[in-house]
């Protein structure tokens, strides 16, 4: 079965650049959705289609999808953007969606 | 606006049949290129995908859980009902429905979500 595997934590300073990262097979070829999940809440969309924001994320949140790697940029971070953090890809051999293992962002 | 809200029981036992209602409003599922979703998520682990209906009636399962797994749609009475059999302490988890869209095939993604409703199986 299809796997997205994402690193269990990354941490950042207030104020600088975080990048989790997604890997998975032939990845550029498919669609990657990301969401956030504060502690608590459900999971929110941020981007889709690789590289599109729905309308409300803030334009600091960014993404990209090659080399088989996509990869969620968050700019300027915040300490309220500590949460986890998914990445999502549709599948077709079997037909399903797939969810990344999750990383857990910590501002420090 | 759209939005979902899950309901249903909180403690099973096992063996027994889990039995989810999600309620929307804000789209119909007769749109073209629209869907929900049922994902869940264990205390403390990660998000797991179980069962997509899209707007046409097609119907997508995981393929760990599929022969445990059945969802309907009523568009008239805006929900829609995910159904898993033969619980077990592993099922315990909190369950989301979420709305997703799909422009172009293989793009879906769950743009709204319900508030989740934790379901423990224990005897």
């Amino acid at each position: 079965s299809y796997e997205l595997t994402q690193p269990p934590s990354v941490s950042v300073s207030p104020g600088q650049t975080a990048v989790i990262p997604c890997s998975g097979d032939n990845l550029d070829d498919r669609y990657t959705s990301w969401y956030q999940q504060r502690p608590g809440q459900s999971p929110v969309l941020l981007i889709f289609q690789d590289t599109e924001r729905p309308s409300g994320i803030p334009a600091r949140f960014s993404a990209s999808n090659s080399g088989g790697t996509a990869t969620l940029t968050i700019s300027m971070t915040q300490p309220i953007d500590e949460a986890d953090y998914y990445c999502q890809v549709r599948v077709n051999s079997p037909p399903a969606v797939v969810f990344g293992g999750g990383t857990k962002l910590t501002v420090l | 606006q759209i939005i979902l809200r899950g309901s249903g029981p909180t403690l099973l036992k096992p063996t027994e049949t889990l039995t989810l209602t999600c309620a929307f409003s804000g789209f119909s599922l007769t749109s073209s290129a629209v869907g929900v979703g049922w994902i869940r998520q264990p205390p403390g682990k990660a998000l797991e995908w179980l069962a997509l209906i899209y707007w046409d009636g097609d119907k997508r399962f995981s393929p760990s859980l599929k022969d445990r797994l059945s969802v309907s749609a009523d568009n008239s009475q805006r929900q829609v009902v995910l159904t898993l059999i033969d619980v077990d302490s592993v099922d315990t988890a909190t369950y989301f429905c979420a709305h997703f869209t799909y422009p172009y095939p293989g793009s879906e993604a769950f743009d709204s979500w319900g508030q989740g409703v934790l379901v423990t199986v224990s005897s």
